[in-house]
């Protein structure tokens, strides 16, 4: 069973057409929630934790939240430099702590 | 400041062959971590390195090892290579210690292509 479900997997926007994305988890209980952003044939890049629900971070124009069951990554007037796969992590307390368990990714293109 | 960096970049491998792939960790991180990329999903945890020992690992035959050593650098061994091998290997390095706080710096990769 995947613990991580992101939707939609891909996703295409206009410059300044702002939406979100979605990762659901399934975890016994949750250590921390993870945003990554990869570009293509490049390693992920640390964005976000989230820790417990309720709970929000932004940047820019970039901006996660979190519930029970799952977080959502808004992107406000976003440029086409967002475009990318993002990809969620969670990580679980019944595991050891040492690995993020990864969705599959939201693939963003942003066109001018 | 550098990154992390691996290497190579890209290789090719036949069948039953075996590998090792080398990563340099960002300076002053102490722990390491492999992961699995295959086209399409999100990297799948291999194992973590901290203090030259490892002290996680996820669901990885025995054929894949790995090695960290004083410098903080390691490698990654996969023998008797298998065509669902192939795919992107990434390095990343943490400065928390063993408990891992999710904020990985990763390596650009290596593609492993396995015939």
């Amino acid at each position: 069973e995947d613990q991580v479900t992101q939707s939609p997997e891909a996703l295409r926007l206009q410059e300044g057409e702002s939406s979100s994305l979605n990762c659901s988890y399934t975890v016994s209980g949750l250590r921390g929630l993870f945003w990554y952003r990869q570009d293509p044939g490049k390693g992920p890049e640390f964005l976000f934790t989230l820790y417990s629900a309720g709970e929000e971070k932004e940047k820019e124009r970039l901006k996660a939240t979190l519930t029970k069951k799952e977080s959502f990554l808004h992107i406000t007037a976003p440029k086409p430099e967002d475009s990318a796969t993002y990809l969620c992590a969670v990580q679980d307390t019944q595991d050891s702590g040492y690995a993020l368990n990864f969705g599959k990714g939201t693939s963003l293109l942003v066109t001018p | 400041e550098t990154g992390v960096t691996q290497s190579p970049t890209h290789l090719i491998k036949t069948r039953g062959q075996q590998v090792t792939l080398r990563c340099s960790s960002q300076s002053g991180h102490n722990t390491v971590s492999w992961y699995q990329q295959a086209l399409g999903q999100g990297p799948q945890f291999i194992f973590q390195y901290y203090r030259e020992e490892e002290n996680g690992r996820g669901n990885f035959p025995p054929r894949f090892s790995g090695l960290q050593f004083p410098n903080y650098s390691s490698e990654l061994n996969v023998n008797a290579l298998e065509l669902d091998d192939s795919a992107l290997y990434l390095c990343a390095s943490s400065p928390f210690g063993p408990v891992n706080t999710g904020e990985l710096f990763f390596g650009e990769g290596s593609r492993l292509t396995v015939l």
